[in-house]
């Protein structure tokens, strides 16, 4: 089966702080995403990429950078952390843009 | 945009019970419906995928596809605390998959 990890699985910050939350898929698949996860907004789409160098805009992406060193690698970069970013993120890969599978998760709080 | 809504919020189901989940979409051009589930501290995870209109059974689960009524929908046959859950939506757009806000089923013995 697809194996994502995450990393921190948690961290804890300060409003104005600088945060990167890690992914690796070890599957060679194409695609990696980023998601946060809330309470009455499900899960919505930061970030995405093809490959490695590749990357696009999803939802929303207001407040994040995102990086793809490598077809393993997604990095996700949160410059200047604000409380409205306390989340749940989760990482996703996919050989295909249809069944994605998804890490672990890294929750962060922004204080 | 691809709009992804799902009925109802929660559902709390008896042990043996039947579960039903419902999930309607905007974009008739939609092709491809995924049920994800996700157990509590973890990540969500691909239960059963359905392209064709009709019924698709997997074990305990059938997943049926409507798509002239944008509609797509899930029954848990014999429920088990194990089902225990928040179940999403999720129907393919340009960017990848668009996933509803879930519904949080709670089986209980």
């Amino acid at each position: 089966e697809a194996a994502v990890t995450q990393s921190p699985r948690n961290k804890v910050t300060v409003t104005g702080g600088n945060v990167t939350l890690s992914c690796r898929q070890t599957n060679s698949h194409n695609y990696m995403y980023w998601y946060r996860q809330d309470t009455g907004h499900g899960l919505r789409l930061i970030h995405y990429s093809y490959g490695a160098g590749n990357l696009q805009i999803g939802d929303v992406p207001d407040g994040y950078k995102a990086t793809r060193t490598t077809q393993e690698d997604f990095f996700l970069l949160l410059e200047l952390a604000s409380p409205s970013q306390t989340s749940l993120y989760f990482c996703a890969s996919s050989g295909t843009i249809y069944e994605q599978y998804f890490g672990p998760g890294t929750r962060l709080t922004v204080l | 945009q691809q709009k992804v809504q799902q009925s109802p919020e929660s559902l709390i189901v008896p042990e043996g019970g039947m579960a039903s989940l419902n999930c309607t979409f905007s974009d008739r051009n939609s092709q491809y419906f995924w049920w994800y589930r996700q157990h509590s501290g973890e990540g969500p995870k691909a239960l059963m995928s359905i392209f064709s209109n009709g019924d698709k059974k997997e074990g305990r689960f059938t997943a049926h596809l409507n798509k002239a009524s944008l509609y797509v929908s899930l029954h848990i046959k014999d429920s088990q605390p194990s089902d225990s859950a928040l179940y999403f939506c999720a129907v393919n757009y340009a960017q990848g998959l668009t996933f509803g806000l879930g519904t949080r089923v709670s089986v209980f013995p």
